[in-house]
């Protein structure tokens, strides 16, 4: 299953915007690119997942390039609430069996 | 509804013991997932349950590890002769039916502290 490599920590202004990149250069076809948010004492929190291209929701956009080799986690107008740890996750599923890949993380300070 | 639970919040034993930690799942999800994560680090994959399928135990450190899913529901993590390393947060998470295109339901972690 592709190893995922991320930041190990990143610094960031109140407003700013965010932008984490995950490498995965051993991602199949079937695979899926997931990102949760894991503040400290709790369980990680699913924020966006893509397959390809460009993914948006309330909280986030996911850019997958075509190669899917690296996948970028974007964050708009951060603030002092989302300092926590980002997890980069390439997930593989098949008939009853489950193979995932969570990177070590990304720590995030944004700093007022 | 409610969401995912783990008991014991917290756990000490002493080197040697065997532990059994508890999750209650996200009633209606037939999947769940048991993950380890050590101090700074990221989540180790544990174990997997699909409705009735066979657990998919790849992810199991070694053969003092186990898990049960009882009645497709309540979940619990075995590990037996517990040794320093096994100290840890156990996180269960669970999601409706399971694959790579669901989200994960995360619960808040069992903390293992072997001495």
């Amino acid at each position: 299953l592709a190893k995922t490599t991320q930041p190990i920590s990143m610094d960031s202004y109140e407003g700013q915007e965010v932008n984490i990149t995950c490498s995965h250069n051993n991602i199949a076809t079937n695979d899926y690119i997931t990102w949760y948010q894991q503040f400290p004492s709790q369980g990680p929190r699913f924020i966006i997942q893509g397959y390809k291209t460009k993914v948006t929701n309330e909280v986030a956009s996911l850019f997958i390039p075509a190669d899917r080799k690296s996948s970028t986690l974007s964050l708009p107008r951060v603030s002092l609430s989302d300092t926590a740890v980002y997890y980069c996750l390439v997930e593989r599923s098949g008939a009853g069996s489950y193979q995932l890949t969570f990177g070590k993380g990304t720590k995030l300070s944004v700093i007022p | 509804g409610a969401g995912v639970s783990q008991s014991p919040s917290n756990k000490v034993t002493e080197k040697g013991k065997d532990v059994e930690l508890r999750c209650d799942p996200i009633s209606g999800h037939t999947a769940l997932y048991w993950y380890r994560q050590s101090l700074g680090q990221g989540l180790e994959f544990l174990i997997y349950f699909q409705g009735n399928s066979a657990p998919d135990k790849s992810g199991l450190p070694s053969d003092r590890f186990s898990a049960e899913r009882t009645g497709g529901s309540v979940s619990t993590l075995t590990i037996q002769r517990t040794q320093q390393e096994d100290s840890a947060v156990y996180l269960c998470a669970s999601s409706f039916q399971g694959g790579n295109q669901e989200t994960q339901y995360f619960g808040p972690g069992t903390r293992l502290l072997v001495l």
